[in-house]
């Protein structure tokens, strides 16, 4: 069965520290993985996505991420958080149609 | 810029009303989705269409019809609305291209059914 797996629902960190968020999925074959982040009372907007090509993907706000095939993961990383990184992260897999993970809630402390 | 509106950001209804939740988007996308989000749960995707009077059930269509008489609209219907049918409904749209496969999301309605 198809699956998507954010191992950890909460996260809390220090401004200026580095964040990494888990993502590790189970499909048939590498389907197109995203990154996507709710603030508070928003919708989600696109942090990154992989299609193909190189593993290490940039996106906006500073994040990235990195595709490993060999562990079906799909990791969001920030070196340096900002308190507007506060913010629940969804990572989703298909094609077509998405299936998301159950998001881990990111807290930044002063 | 993609842009994806929804009718209403907030929205309370008794048990028992007919819902309905309006998605409008600008781009001429061919794909629409709607989709409920529920805490622990992430994103679950309700129904989805491929173009104008198509659907398709999604993973938790019980309860919920669809309706896509034009291209830029996707409304979502709540037949009967029940309390545990309380909820984030986030609309999304995207191009039919298959290399084009990133979703965009409106702001979210949030329903109370009391």
């Amino acid at each position: 069965a198809q699956s998507v797996t954010q191992p950890d629902i909460h996260i809390t960190v220090s401004e200026g520290a580095s964040l990494e968020l888990r993502c590790n999925y189970s499909y048939g074959a590498t389907p197109y993985l995203f990154w996507y982040v709710q603030s508070p009372g928003q919708g989600l907007q696109l942090l990154l996505k992989y299609f193909s090509g190189d593993t290490l993907v940039q996106g906006i706000k500073g994040f990235e991420a990195e595709f490993k095939r060999s562990q079906s993961s799909f990791n969001l990383r920030k070196p340096s958080v900002h308190w507007s990184d506060a913010a629940e992260y969804f990572c989703a897999v298909g094609w077509g149609k998405l299936q998301f993970g159950a998001g881990t809630q990111v807290v930044v402390t002063p | 810029d993609v842009k994806v509106t929804q009718s209403s950001r907030y929205l309370v209804k008794r048990t028992g009303e007919k819902v309905f939740l309006e998605c409008v988007q600008d781009m001429d996308h061919e794909n629409m989705f709607w989709y409920r989000q529920d805490p622990g749960l992430g994103l679950r995707l309700i129904y989805f269409s491929y173009d104008v009077k198509m659907k398709e059930k999604g993973d938790i269509p019980e309860g919920y019809s669809v309706s896509r008489e034009k291209k830029e609209r996707f409304s979502l219907i709540l037949e009967s609305a029940s309390t545990n049918q309380t909820s984030m409904y986030l609309c999304a749209s995207k191009p039919l291209d298959k290399y084009q496969e990133t979703q965009y999301f409106g702001p979210g309605t949030r329903l109370l059914v009391l």
